[in-house]
């Protein structure tokens, strides 16, 4: 399995309290994503990253960014998280852009 | 992305074949088809994919048709543990590294 790892697993936070959700690769791959995956919609792309400080929107960005200052690591922040924000998210990375993607086991966010 | 239709749901005997079939009758010239797994809440697994020809894994066969309109995903000899929701997706060959995920197939493999 590809090496990625996503922190925490479970979280639980208050309405209006910033949250950043890490994921970590050895793999050494260029290109990282997040998804949310909420009952009847599938997995949705929030953000997504072609390489260090290069990043673009998905279809569901709207109150996330995303940060990636090294190879590594690739975060996703919910700078004021809502309800409406509760889901799980995974992470995932490829090596070329129509590399298969591999998923991390995701983290399971609940807002309150 | 060319969008995809699939069962919602199907069955399959423990050891028997498992052929779970994906239209994407709006597919380009140069759009792959990919198939993953998921199984209760983990994350999607990889399993193949493929541009025209068929293709073979360890973990399945892929059958393309000839117009690439449609796709078969073969489990040669399903076990329990191949119960998952199954999604089929095509997506460019670059330009875009976005998949859009369907709702998939829920199989359940019976003992």
């Amino acid at each position: 399995d590809a090496g990625i790892t996503q922190s925490p697993r479970h979280k639980v936070t208050e309405t209006g309290t910033p949250v950043t959700l890490r994921c970590h690769q050895t793999e050494n791959h260029r290109y990282m994503y997040w998804y949310r995956q909420d009952p009847g919609h599938g997995l949705r792309l929030i953000h997504y990253s072609y390489g260090v400080k290069d990043t673009d929107k998905g279809e569901v960005s709207d109150g996330y960014s995303v940060s990636r200052s090294k190879t590594e690591d690739f975060l996703l922040t919910l700078e004021s998280a809502t309800s409406s924000q509760t889901s799980v998210y995974f992470c995932a990375i490829s090596a070329g852009d129509h590399q298969p993607q591999h998923f991390g086991d995701g983290t399971r966010l609940s807002i309150l | 992305d060319a969008k995809t239709t699939q069962p919602p749901s199907m069955d399959c005997a423990e050891g028997r074949a498992a052929n779970l079939p994906c239209n994407h009758s709006t597919i380009s010239g140069n759009e792959y088809v990919y198939w993953y797994r998921q199984i209760h809440s983990q994350g999607p697994q990889y399993i193949i994919h493929g541009l025209k020809n068929n293709e073979t894994n360890e973990m399945a066969s892929l059958i393309i048709t000839e117009d690439r309109k449609s796709s078969t995903l073969i489990l040669p000899h399903a076990t329990l543990r191949d119960t998952a929701v199954y999604y089929c997706i095509v997506r460019l060959t670059s330009g875009t590294y976005k998949y859009i995920f369907g709702t998939g197939t829920r199989l359940k493999v019976l003992a």
